[in-house]
């Protein structure tokens, strides 16, 4: 199974500041056939389930606000929040889809600071 | 809109099994793959298994293999998972999730989560 691991495993950003969560996957998870990378970003809050955010490493789910952003190609990937704001207070998670099964990082709590 | 509607909370015994239902809604039910995905308490997330809402293939993690059984029912648009043989590792809330784009298995939709406690 593909190893999906991020750092920090906890972070404290003060408001209005960036944010930058990592993931590192053990195998490489772009195909080069349709020039993509099989990486999702999901948030998850408190007693509910986790909210898909960024998909194919980059693309935003609609809804999701763009001072989020995701980057990074191969194994390594970045999730970014531009600004932070009081409601992005959660766990987050990356997920590989290249190889089943599928398999998430250990999640990232991200607090105010 | 698209919905998924778990079952409620179950108490099993060790060695009991239980079964969750999945409800889709606003979709086409058997153009998209649901997938199951377990949380312990205060722990990550972990794929249990998916199904195949057309054809009713099914195919399961290696460490649930036996344990672990999913249905469908296209008259009702319901996916089901059941899993025997329950021990006080498997106390976890069970999310049943769809598949993003058919074939990826990343997740757009998911249900509200089922928490299953074993306990003697």
């Amino acid at each position: 199974d593909i190893v999906m691991t991020q750092s920090p495993d906890s972070l404290a950003v003060s408001l209005g500041e960036r944010a930058t969560i990592n993931c590192k996957s053990s195998q490489n998870v772009f195909y080069s056939s349709n020039n993509k990378n099989y990486l999702a970003w999901y948030q998850q809050k408190p007693g509910q389930p986790p909210k898909l955010f960024i998909y194919w490493a980059s693309t935003r789910e609609s809804g999701v606000p763009d001072r989020f952003s995701g980057s990074g190609s191969g194994t390594d990937f970045t999730l970014t929040i531009s600004s932070l704001q009081a409601e992005d207070v959660a766990v987050y998670y990356c997920q590989q889809y290249y190889i089943s099964p599928p398999t998430f990082g250990q999640g990232t709590k991200l607090e105010i600071k | 809109q698209v919905q998924l509607v778990q079952s409620g909370a179950e108490v099993k015994k060790p060695g009991a099994s239980v079964k969750v239902s999945c409800k889709a809604s606003g979709y086409t039910f058997t153009s998209y793959y649901i997938l199951w995905v377990r949380q312990a308490p205060g722990q990550g997330l972990e794929w249990v298994g998916l199904i195949n809402p057309s054809g009713g293939s099914t195919s399961y993690a290696q460490k649930f293999q036996g344990r672990v059984t999913m249905t469908r029912d296209t008259s009702t648009s319901t996916v089901y998972m059941e899993l025997g043989s329950l021990r006080s590792e498997d106390t976890a809330v069970y999310y049943c999730a769809r598949e993003g784009t058919r074939g990826f298995y990343y997740f757009d939709y998911w249900g509200q989560g089922t928490l299953v406690t074993v306990s003697s």
